[in-house]
């Protein structure tokens, strides 16, 4: 089940914050976080496993409610390299074999 | 810093013609994966390996495509015939396979386009 990503596209100026929420309809062991850039694969960001963790990169972080089995990415005072397109990938419970379903994403544009 | 390699980068064909994908995962990584990413979606999952072994294809169109790792190591991903359908960037990725801690890794990718 391909989880649902919000907003699908968001235009930020440098400095401007932004969140992207990633919901799943299946109880979830993980959920990770990419970016993908233009032409580019996609980059690992950061994972979260237990549920209400939260995990940071720099001025980039993420939570997890595994109640809600939600997840959402939150960029602060944005930079002009955060543009590019963010996927959610969900790990079930139960999966055993370690697969990732990745949202449709969500296109960051950071403009001057 | 490790990577995964991916030829050819990109591969322009003619419909009903045969196409192969070539991957070369991290070295350790015990699972390899092909995904298709269609333009402007997110990645798909197509195939998946432990080793050498088939974890899951149930994605895979089995008419047209085929995927081997036959000494889990390197994979390669054929299509034939193409269709026009097909056109799309399919991406290898590779990981540890290890639960909690499973970072896929891309390659570059494989971009097709079926004339």
């Amino acid at each position: 089940q391909q989880p649902v990503q919000s907003p699908q596209a968001v235009i930020l100026r440098e400095g401007e914050d932004a969140v992207i929420n990633c919901s799943s309809s299946k109880a979830l062991y993980s959920v990770h976080w990419y970016r993908q850039k233009h032409g580019e694969a996609p980059v690992f960001l950061m994972i979260l496993l237990k549920g209400g963790e939260q995990k940071g990169h720099d001025k980039i972080s993420a939570s997890f409610n595994e109640k809600k089995q939600q997840s959402s990415l939150y960029l602060t005072a944005s930079q002009l390299s955060y543009s590019g397109t963010y996927f959610c990938g969900t790990e079930k419970i139960g999966a055993g074999s370690y697969q990732l379903t990745f949202g449709k994403g969500t296109k960051l544009s950071v403009i001057p | 810093e490790a990577e995964v390699a991916q030829s050819p980068r990109y591969k322009i064909t003619e419909k009903s013609q045969a196409v192969a994908f070539w991957c070369d995962p991290i070295s350790g990584h015990a699972t390899l994966y092909w995904y298709r990413q269609i333009l402007g979606q997110g990645p798909e999952l197509l195939v998946q390996f432990q080793d050498e072994s088939v974890v899951d294809d149930s994605q895979l169109p089995k008419d047209r495509f085929s995927a081997e790792r036959l000494k889990g190591v390197d994979s390669t991903l054929k299509i034939q015939p193409a269709e026009l359908g097909d056109s799309a960037m399919y991406l290898c990725a590779s990981s540890r396979g290890v639960a909690g801690a499973n970072v896929l890794t891309f390659g570059a990718g494989s971009r097709l386009t079926v004339l």
